[in-house]
């Protein structure tokens, strides 16, 4: 399996906290992305990254902002969490854009009360 | 990114082989056809992919037609582990994946 490490697993947290989740990665890949999961909307492209420092926007990025400071790290940012945030985040790698081997983490289970 | 269409679900039995169709009538000629799986509650997992020939790896087999209008993933011995929503997509390479609603198999004893 791809070494790609998310965290936190799960959390909970209040409408207007910001909270940080993490996606690692050992496997060197430029391409670095950040999708949600809802019921009835399958997955959707938050941000995604090709590079250090180069990040742009997906099909659902208001609410969100991310950095990339190393290869290895792509951090998803919510300044103040909503409800409507309340989601499933996967993060996933690639070795180019729109690469067919995307490799997904294992999720992180966001709560927003 | 061409539109796909897929059977909101499936059962299979074990053991048997699991045809799941896609049909992608309005793809382009430089569209790719992939398909991932995602067993509950993990990240998706790609399984195959493809442009105009017939492909197989260790895990599955795709066919697609000759006017790649439609395509059909074969797993050949279905296991219960195989019970997962299966995501059928046409994408342009260089384009950011699109996930639609897939289909769930539901392989049975």
């Amino acid at each position: 399996d791809a070494g790609i490490t998310q965290s936190p697993r799960h959390k909970v947290t209040e409408t207007g906290t910001p909270v940080t989740l993490r996606c690692h990665q050992t496997e060197n890949h430029r391409y670095m992305y950040w999708y949600r999961q809802d019921p009835g909307h399958g997955l959707r492209l938050i941000h995604y990254s090709y590079g250090v420092k180069d990040t742009d926007k997906g099909e659902v990025s208001d609410g969100y902002s991310v950095s990339r400071s190393k290869t290895e790290d792509f951090l998803l940012t919510l300044e103040s969490a909503t409800s409507s945030q309340t989601s499933v985040y996967f993060c996933a790698i690639g070795t180019d854009a729109g690469s067919e081997k995307l490799f997904f983490g294992s999720g992180t289970q966001l709560s927003v009360l | 990114d061409a539109k796909t269409t897929q059977p909101p679900s499936m059962d299979c039995a074990e053991g048997r082989a699991a045809n799941l169709p896609c049909n992608h009538s309005t793809i382009s000629g430089n569209e790719y056809v992939y398909w991932y799986r995602q067993i509950h509650s993990q990240g998706p997992q790609y399984i195959i992919h493809g442009l105009k020939n017939n492909e197989t790896n260790e895990m599955a087999s795709l066919i697609i037609t000759e006017d790649r209008k439609s395509s059909t993933l074969i797993l050949p011995h279905a296991t219960l582990r195989d019970t997962a929503v299966y995501y059928c997509i046409a994408n342009n390479a260089g384009n950011m994946l699109t996930f639609g609603g897939g289909t769930r198999l539901m392989v049975k004893p």
